[in-house]
């Protein structure tokens, strides 16, 4: 069965460190997303992508982060100089059509460890 | 503002008991609500996901109703087994905007 597939599985890092999330999407999904969850509390939205652009983020998404479609498979998070809460767990998600209406299918996620 | 509260916060059952677990929304407008299972450390898989027209739908021995009028939602566990511990999140899709609003799950534990 496709699946979404996310590396590293956990990555630690120092304080202003810069961070890659890589994302391999189900291979037929056109939008694809990044969410986090900050230990013990709710999933958020990040971003969306969609057609080689950002379609809508979240005010989470700030200047120090940025997304990018390299090629036809990946698609990444960075995080410039991360920041101590910035740990978390950051999970990519793909979908065929837009969520709104449609199934969204999650990675099993990046932990992310700053200290 | 859109928000989507789950109740309870945890709950602990035994082996082969049933379970109902709860979801109040107040997103508008409503596109749909969907039943995830988290297991701890992993991403979220989706169980259920319900239009406003639809006010059941059931996966093997997981049923999800919906209320589109009150606005509540909830997830029943038939015959649980200790498979079933883990995180069910309740996530609503506004019809604009594209995101997903998450609640912040129940946290389900079975017990032999």
């Amino acid at each position: 069965e496709p699946e979404v597939t996310q590396t590293p599985s956990h990555q630690v890092t120092q304080m202003g460190q810069e961070v890659i999330l890589r994302c391999v999407p189900i291979s037929n999904h056109l939008y694809f997303y990044w969410y986090r969850q900050i230990l013990g509390q709710k999933v958020e939205f990040l971003v969306s992508f969609y057609n080689n652009e950002i379609s809508e983020k979240s005010e989470i998404f700030d200047d120090q982060f940025s997304v990018e479609r390299p090629d036809g498979s990946n698609f990444t998070l960075k995080i410039r100089s991360t920041k101590l809460e910035d740990s978390a767990m950051y999970f990519c998600a793909s979908g065929d059509i837009d969520i709104t209406y449609g199934e969204l299918f999650f990675g099993e996620g990046s932990r992310l460890t700053v200290l | 503002k859109n928000q989507v509260e789950q109740s309870p916060q945890s709950l602990i059952i035994l082996e082969g008991k049933n379970c109902t677990l709860q979801c109040n929304y107040t997103v508008s407008p409503f596109s749909n609500l969907r039943w995830y299972k988290q297991d701890t450390g992993r991403g979220p898989v989706s169980l259920t996901i319900m239009t406003f027209s639809e006010n059941t739908k059931s996966n093997g021995r997981y049923t999800a109703t919906l209320d589109a009028d009150t606005k509540q939602s909830s997830l029943h566990i038939t015959a649980s087994q200790l498979s079933d511990s883990a995180s069910y999140i309740c996530v609503v899709s506004a019809v604009q905007g594209g995101k997903l609003i998450f609640g912040q799950g129940t946290e389900l534990s079975v017990k032999p």
